[in-house]
This record gives structure tokens, sequence and C-alpha cells, in this order.
């Protein structure tokens, strides 16, 4: 595997449900992200982890969780959802000093809350 | 006010021609980057180009240059030699801050069609 990978690709769910997205990066970067893009809105920003630290968390509701267990993998548990939550979700990693901190992005998973 | 401002919703290009999808940027910053991605359908967000701040020279990467107006705070892809496959939607964006509390800032994006 190289670069940055998201599991699931889609996913829908009941607004009861937990469920969790899973992002790997292969790059050997030292910060992970998770942002949102919903339809005709610029991204996201919802959490940010530097040195498996949250640094950011953009006023983000509750019912999103993140979790950094070591600097390659990023979650983000949900549950409770709603259907304004539906939107494609997008992971990134970066390194510090490398090409001004580029952002490196998954592919995304694309949520459905019905 | 808008820190990334993409005001070409929509383009058009012939295939093999070259197209520029506009781009300006607000920061009171002296340090920044500046960075356009292409997102196709499938919708991974492919890095293109980076610009820094203090750079010189405008950033080429193969077919695609950054034609980069520091004082007019514009930082304009151009595309060369448009291909089918780089129909897509394209994000320019901006990281301003202290390194360690960067903001990476998106615009609204502007999607490029390319005619056969």
């Amino acid at each position: 595997e190289t670069g940055v990978t998201q599991t699931p690709r889609h996913l829908v769910m009941g607004m009861t449900n937990k469920k969790s997205l899973k992002c790997e990066q292969h790059l050997g970067h030292n910060a992970m992200y998770w942002y949102k893009q919903s339809a005709k809105k610029p991204l996201e920003l919802m959490f940010v982890y530097s040195l498996e630290e949250r640094v950011e968390n953009n006023s983000v509701p509750s019912r999103f969780s993140p979790e950094c267990p070591n600097s390659s993998h990023l979650f983000l548990h949900l549950h409770t959802l709603q259907p304004e939550d539906s939107a494609l979700y997008l992971c990134a990693s970066s390194q510090d000093g490398t090409r001004g901190d580029t952002q490196y992005f998954g592919p995304g998973t694309r949520l459905t809350v019905l | 006010a808008q820190k990334i401002t993409q005001t070409q919703p929509g383009m058009f290009v012939q295939e093999k021609e070259a197209v520029t999808l506009d781009c300006t940027y607000d920061t009171s910053d002296q340090s920044y980057g500046l960075f356009w991605y292409k997102q196709p359908s499938s919708g991974e967000m492919i890095f293109l180009i980076y610009q820094g701040s203090y750079d010189e020279q405008n950033a080429t990467e193969g077919r695609y240059s950054l034609n980069f107006q520091k004082a007019r705070k514009s930082a304009n892809l151009v595309i060369s030699a448009s291909q089918l496959g780089d129909s897509a939607m394209y994000f320019c964006a901006m990281r301003e801050g202290p390194s360690g509390t960067y903001k990476y800032i998106f615009g609204t994006g502007t999607r490029l069609k390319v005619l056969a």
C-alpha cells in the first residue's frame, strides 16, 4: 500500500448506529487530519493530530470522536449522527517542513446517514 | 472576507489547449504556502503543485505551473496541453499561521471540463 488509504469507501448508516472510519498513511508523516466535504461548501477541517496529539478541534459536535493510536493511523468514531452529517470525509497527512507541509489526501469515505 | 477566492465555478477548454484557473488569497502572514489540488469524480484530492510565499520562481510540475503574483495576491494554476483526464474539480488552498498551528483554507473549487 502506498500513500493514504481510507476504509470503508462507502458507508450507509442509520441515526442510531455506531460506526468508525479508518485512515492509514504509509508516507512516514507526523501529522494527520480529518476533513468534511459537503456539496457546494469548501472543505471543513475537523480535527488535526500532530505527533499523535490532538492540536485542533474545530467546534465539531461530540457525535464525532477522533482517535490517533499512532502516527500512521487515524480513526473517526461516529455515533447518533444526523442526516446533515452525510458528506465525503477525507483524511490527509503531512510532514513538518516537507514541501511546505503539503497535505496528501486519501480517497475519502462517502457517508450517508438515513 | 473569503481567504481563498476562486471566481470561476466552471470552465471549458478544448483538448490540447492551455487553461488558467484563477485563485486569489488574503492573508497578513509573511510566510504562507499555496497549493492546488485536483479532485476527480472518484473523490480523492490529488496534490498538484506547491508555491511558498518566499519562492521567487513560479512553481512548475510537468504540465502544471503556478502563476504567482505576490503583490496581487494571486496564485493561478496553468494547465498546458489539456487532456481529457484533466476534467475534474480543482481546489486552491492556502496554509498560514505559525509552524505547529497551521491553518489550511480551501476555496470552493472550479469544475474543469476538457472537450474532445
